[in-house]
């Protein structure tokens, strides 16, 4: 099983600083099949982005993913105050399909 | 799209729950379905895949749930189940119904969750 570990667990910004969200993996994720979600208090979770790089439909090009192998980051540019969430990565290239553990995003 | 959960509910310890996912809004026939589930507070876990009919109908299980929890679907009524056998506390958690857009298991839509809560 891949295990996934996100840094940091807590990340507090004020709203349009940059956000830099970590996600390593215990082994190579096949394919760079790696995905970004948000969660909101209460919601479901939201799909970012796919294929390490890829925006989901809708999602604003504030957000960006880059990596490849063991090491990926989610970016957001400029926080506004709806990207104030927890956000995963999740392994889609071996099974079974595993999450990280979460970063939060917080108002300093 | 939409996935509307239901059957969520409180039950013992050794107890059966099923859930059910009414979908709507895509071709269901077509589409690779999986539950994931969030326990109180903590992060999220994957508990089981089903591909579509046409393309074999496989089923994948977590190993927490493998040999517990079944899934199943009902094509003609655009419904995914999970029936969940021997219910441990560990088991409490939102239960998500997703869709798999395409052959990618990443989960491009979800339900809004129904809460299982097993306790005594």
């Amino acid at each position: 099983e891949i295990v996934l570990t996100q840094s940091p667990g807590t990340l507090s910004l004020s709203p349009g600083e940059r956000a830099t969200l970590s996600c390593r993996a215990s082994q190579s994720v096949t394919s760079n099949n790696l995905a970004w979600y948000q969660q909101k208090p209460g919601q479901a979770p939201r799909l970012l982005i796919n294929g390490a790089f890829t925006r989901a439909r809708g999602i604003p090009d504030r957000f960006s993913g880059r990596g490849s192998g063991t090491d990926f980051t989610l970016t957001i540019s400029r926080l506004e105050s709806e990207d104030f969430a927890v956000y995963y990565c999740q392994q889609y290239g071996d099974s079974p399909l595993t999450f990280g553990q979460g970063t939060k995003v917080e108002f300093k | 799209v939409q996935m509307v959960e239901s059957g969520g509910a409180l039950v013992e310890p050794g107890g059966s729950l099923r859930l059910s996912c009414a979908a709507s809004g895509f071709t269901f026939v077509d589409a690779w379905m999986s539950w994931v589930r969030q326990s109180p507070g903590k992060g999220l876990e994957w508990v089981g895949r089903m591909k579509s009919k046409r393309s074999g109908g496989t089923i994948e299980y977590a190993a927490p749930v493998k040999g517990r929890f079944t899934i199943s679907r009902d094509d003609s009524k655009n419904t995914l189940y999970l029936q969940m056998n021997s219910l441990k506390t560990e088991d409490t958690a939102i239960y998500y119904c997703t869709w798999h857009e395409t052959v990618n298991l990443y989960f491009d839509h979800w339900g809004q969750g129904g809460l299982v809560t097993v306790s005594a």
